[in-house]
């Protein structure tokens, strides 16, 4: 298994710029999550997933969007790039359980907006 | 709401010695702990849990975590720090309202093993 995969590795944009932060997992879960991870901050959760069809805002959805057409992908739109929007973002995949699956991570994509 | 904190933003140890990363909590009803570890230009990895049952988890790598209820606190702890255990520490809570087993994270603890 590949586990967590996601494209591109780095990305600088400009500002007012648009892109498709992808993310892919073969594990068959049904959890996803996207979070970005500025310094001293630790992860902020931005959308989340409980299956294909369904989503939901997290912590910092702002100027960001979703869509989970199927269990594997779960890409993270940037609609309007600005450079509060520089960070490091992370994907991340789990099990539904009722004892809490453990969620994993994927190599993460950072993007620079100038 | 939930959070974890994490008071220390580098721990410093000498290979060889024990370490302890420490993180406190606050959570309405029972808590889900976790811990992960991030080596540099790298996702997050995890470490172990705490659900329910022995206070005492044992997890990847030699590390384990000591859940204390009266002190809101879940410390990661391994007897014998190696310079390969050097990387960022993030303690995490399940979110307990709204569904997904959603984490909040804390802000990172940054371990420095030296030889």
């Amino acid at each position: 298994n590949a586990g967590v995969t996601q494209t591109p590795k780095f990305r600088i944009l400009k500002i007012g710029q648009s892109m498709t932060l992808q993310c892919t997992q073969d594990m068959n879960h049904n959890y996803m999550y996207w979070y970005r991870q500025d310094p001293g901050m630790g992860l902020k959760l931005i959308y989340y997933s409980v299956g294909a069809g369904i989503t939901d805002k997290g912590e910092v959805p702002n100027g960001y969007n979703v869509s989970r057409s199927t269990t594997e992908d779960f890409p993270l739109r940037l609609e309007l790039a600005a450079p509060s929007q520089t960070s490091v973002y992370f994907c991340a995949s789990s099990y539904s359980s009722a004892t809490m699956g453990t969620q994993y991570f994927g190599p993460g994509t950072r993007l620079t907006v100038l | 709401a939930q959070s974890v904190a994490q008071p220390e933003d580098q721990v410093n140890v000498a290979e060889g010695n024990p370490l302890t990363v420490k993180c406190t909590y606050s959570v309405s009803g029972n808590p889900y702990l976790f811990w992960y570890v991030q080596y540099p230009n790298r996702g997050l990895q995890f470490l172990l849990k705490y659900i329910t049952g022995d206070n005492l988890v044992k997890g990847s790598y030699g590390f384990e975590a000591e859940f204390n209820k009266s002190q809101t606190s879940f410390h990661l702890k391994k007897p014998s720090a190696l310079v390969s255990d050097s990387a960022l520490y993030f303690c995490a809570v399940r979110v307990n309202t709204g569904g997904g087993n959603k984490l909040t994270f804390g802000t990172g603890t940054q371990l420095k093993v030296e030889l």
